[in-house]
């Protein structure tokens, strides 16, 4: 079975400091690893993925990740915070073979951006 | 572009009531997905279709049904609607050829009260 925790349930942040959104995974075999944000009220829209290759996945809004395999790892970050980032964010992990509506998600951690 | 379009957005029920949620989509993804979100739980997969006519149970399928006529519409039918299925509902879906990639296309929800 795959699985995902993301152990903060909330991550407060002054703007312009760098973010940090932890995240860990279990799954067999090399995994396939999703970001995802939801803003309030909005469905769930797709940030980066990291399916092989660099450990450092670049994608939108400014937002990275670092895949690091020994520490079953994929954390959130952003060098500069944005009051306009405060929302809730999921990982989201499949293991190798599966399709895409095989994804396990975590429970969400809610980020908040202080002016 | 429309995307994925979910109806209604809001929906109070009194137990033992049908429904059926409707969500339909316009860029010809072949997977479709039912979500219910709660909070502290994040996610979790209700049922899923890699195509017309094909439907499966995900994680938590029990007092739903679904059915996949077309390739736009995936509709998530409440037969005798329960307090604990007051939920946030998403649905989504996804192109084949990102289908080993899991880039999920979400609906902005349903949310519905059981009373």
């Amino acid at each position: 079975a795959q699985s995902v925790a993301q152990p903060e349930d909330q991550v407060n942040v002054a703007e312009g400091n760098p973010l940090t959104v932890k995240c860990t995974y279990s799954v067999s075999g090399n995994p396939y690893l999703f970001w995802y944000v939801q803003y309030p009220n909005r469905g769930l829209q797709f940030l980066l993925k990291y399916i092989t290759g660099d450990n450092l996945v670049k994608g939108s809004y400014g937002f990275e990740a670092e895949f690091n395999k020994s520490q079953t790892s994929f954390h959130l970050k952003k060098p500069s915070a944005l009051v306009s980032d405060s929302a809730l964010y999921f990982c989201a992990v499949r293991g190798p073979g599966a399709g895409s509506y095989q994804l396990t998600f975590g429970k969400g951690t809610k980020l908040s951006v202080i002016p | 572009n429309a995307g994925v379009t979910q109806t209604p957005k809001f929906q109070v029920l009194k137990t033992g009531q049908s429904m059926t949620l409707q969500c339909a989509q316009d860029m010809n993804h072949e997977y479709m997905s039912w979500y219910r979100q709660d909070p502290g739980m994040g996610l979790r997969l209700i049922h899923y279709s890699v195509g017309a006519g094909i439907t499966d149970q995900g994680e938590v399928p029990n007092g739903y049904n679904v059915s996949r006529s077309t390739t736009e519409d995936f509709p998530l039918r409440l037969l005798l609607a329960a307090p604990s299925q007051t939920s946030v509902y998403f649905c989504a879906s996804s192109p084949r050829e990102r289908g080993n990639t899991g880039e999920l296309f979400f609906g902005e929800g349903s949310r519905l009260t059981v009373l």
